[in-house]
């Protein structure tokens, strides 16, 4: 069975500053999508950034960035330049690529990291 | 575009009783899942209905069911509620089948079940 790990419960970062979210999954399958979402206090989940497996260059979006290390089972989440809008629960997150066909393609979540935005 | 709408958002509920949840997803998609969030267990996932047909299903009892409708709209409901059955309810849509083309889960504000 697929697991994802977020080690990090909570973290802290000064506005303006860079933060690395850390996420660790296992899975013996070749083909999947790796996610961040973000989930705001009381406001909806939204997709931060999407990862392919096969896919060596690592995904960014602005100021979010991955480092994806498919043989280390790593994917990691980089804020440059953090807002005070960044705080909020981030869930890493995983996905079987069905291209070929199945039907197991939820998303399988982490526990989350709560990130704090100083000012 | 509306984005993913889910009723009610509070709902206060004792032992034994009942309960329907509605998600209807945004227009156009098709494959709607529901997740149970809780602080203990975190975010699991609960089941995906596309085309009115249940395609996946987690590890959840009987007790937890769902449906989809023609209109891709969809209700979960949960009969003998139990006290750990408290938790946020969460609804998500996307154009196809999760895990196709890394599809995109957008997901809803959640129904906060609390069960008394």
């Amino acid at each position: 069975a697929q697991t994802v790990t977020q080690s990090q419960p909570e973290m802290s970062v000064q506005e303006a500053e860079t933060v690395t979210l850390s996420c660790t999954y296992d899975t013996s399958e070749s083909d999947y999508y790796l996610f961040w979402y973000k989930q705001p206090p009381s406001r909806q989940m939204i997709l931060v950034i999407r990862q392919e497996a096969y896919k060596q260059q690592n995904a960014t979006e602005n100021r979010f960035s991955v480092n994806f290390q498919k043989a280390a089972k790593s994917f990691s989440l980089k804020i440059s330049d953090s807002q005070l809008g960044d705080a909020a629960m981030y869930f890493c997150a995983y996905s079987l690529n069905l291209n070929y066909g199945g039907s197991q393609g939820n998303l399988i979540f982490g526990k989350g990291t709560k990130l704090s935005v100083k000012p | 575009k509306a984005g993913v709408t889910q009723t009610p958002r509070y709902l206060i509920k004792t032992r034994g009783q009942q309960v329907t949840l509605s998600c209807s997803p945004i227009s156009g998609h098709r494959s709607v899942s529901w997740y149970q969030q809780t602080p203990g267990q975190g975010l699991q996932f609960l089941f995906e209905y596309f085309s009115e047909t249940q395609r996946n299903k987690g590890n959840f009892p009987g007790r937890f069911s769902g449906r989809q409708f023609s209109n891709s709209r969809s209700e979960m409901n949960v009969s003998t509620l139990e006290l750990g059955d408290s938790a946020l309810y969460l609804c998500a849509s996307s154009l196809d089948l999760m895990g196709r083309r890394g599809n995109e889960q957008f997901f809803g504000p959640g129904t906060r079940l609390t069960v008394l």
